[in-house]
Formats: structure tokens, sequence, C-alpha cells
């Protein structure tokens, strides 16, 4: 089943704007990560926030996460054509280890930035 | 390329049919995971491997999936008479394996398969 959800949905911008991406989680995480898929195509990590973290940053990406909230948010800034793809959110709750092994994703945003 | 690939890039196969896809690791990494993602959803969770031991397998793999990793490095997926509702995009990724630490997944660029 599916552990969050993103919202938008689908997202338009102009080249040059920023766009924002949120997420929502049902269950406690250990971790919570960011992917990008171009059409057709596997997946790239992009970001990885950890449950004791509020704030990262990563190039022109920052990610927020609330854990009482159970969200995160997603921005890029400054956007590319070549940024349109779909973006998706996952989170891991780890075994018995403390070490995580399988993703739960959530839907997915679909980003087009428009030339 | 030392990333993780899988082959066939892409399947068409006829209701009732059997296929088989495969996944290369990257070489060092010791878990191997398998998604299944349908049109227009996120990556489901299917199966993991630790070396070639099976760990866990989601509800979603009914019996006419199976998956194997017989020496710990590639890994098969196979599913029996096929249904349409089979029809996705399958998705693996490999990790180390360290315990007590975050380990990244690295995705292939996945098998679409369309069965008829």
């Amino acid at each position: 089943s599916q552990q969050g959800e993103e919202d938008p949905q689908a997202l338009s911008i102009q080249e040059g704007e920023n766009a924002t991406m949120n997420c929502s989680y049902k269950t406690s995480i250990n971790n919570l990560q960011w992917y990008r898929q171009n059409s057709g195509r596997g997946l790239v990590h992009l970001i990885l926030i950890r449950s004791n973290e509020r704030e990262k940053h990563s190039g022109r990406l920052r990610v927020t996460l609330d854990t009482s909230k159970k969200s995160s948010s997603l921005l890029i800034t400054a956007s590319r054509a070549a940024d349109t793809a779909s973006y998706f959110c996952a989170t891991d709750a780890g075994d018995s280890g403390g070490s995580n092994y399988k993703l739960t994703f959530g839907k997915g945003t679909l980003l087009t930035v428009n030339p | 390329d030392t990333g993780v690939s899988q082959d066939p890039r892409h399947k068409i196969t006829k209701r009732g049919q059997n296929v088989t896809f495969r996944c290369d690791p990257i070489s060092e990494h010791n878990r191997l995971y398998w998604y299944r993602q349908t049109l227009g959803q996120g990556p489901e969770f299917l199966t993991y491997f630790q070396n070639e031991a099976q760990l866990e397998k989601s509800r979603l793999l009914s019996d006419r999936f199976s998956a194997e990793r017989p020496k710990g490095s590639f890994s098969t997926l196979e599913i029996q008479r096929t249904e349409q509702g089979d029809s996705a995009m399958y998705l693996c990724a490999s990790s180390p394996g360290t315990s007590g630490v975050y380990n990244e997944q690295f995705f292939g660029p996945g098998t679409r398969l369309t069965v008829l």
C-alpha cells in the first residue's frame, strides 16, 4: 500500500520559477527521501532527510520535514525545463537491525517546467 | 556502466504466458529489491534479498510470482500464467547492507511488461 500522498498531483510552471511539492505519510519513519523519475525511466535519488532533521539543502533543492504533522516538502528553486519529471517521496521505517530495507512511496507529483 | 541493469527493458506477452526478468545489481551490493509500478502510481515493494536469502515478500507477490538470487549476485523475477493486471514497470534496486546506517537504494531502468 502507498505510504504517502504527494500534493499537488500535477504542477505546471515557467522556467525560472520555484516549484514546491508536498508529501504526507502515515507511520513513524527513520528517513524520508525524494526521488525523480523521467518518463518511463528508473528512479534517481535526490535527497534524504533523517527523522531528527528539519531542513536540508542540496544545490537547488530544499527539503523540510515536520514529523509532528507527518509531512515533508520539496522546493526546487530556479526551475529548468530539464526538471520536468515525476517526483516521489519515499519513507523507510527500518528493520529490527535499525537499517532500512524497503521503501514506501507516494503517488508522485508530475512537474512540468515550460521553457 | 556500473549501475543496476535490467533485462529486458520491454516485454510484451499474451495472457497465460510465463515471463522472466533479470536484474544485475551493483557488484558490491549485497541487498537487492524488486518493486512494481503501475501507471500513475508510485513504486510498490515486492520483495528483497540479503545476499541469496529472500527475507521478505509483500502480499502483492502472489503464488504466480517467484524471485530468486541463487548466488547472491543477479536476481530473476518470474511471473507464471500472466494476467492483464500484471502489466506494470518492474523495478530492481540494490544497496549495500551495512547494518545500523542508511543504505541508499540505486534503481535500475526497469522492465516494462505489457500483457495482452
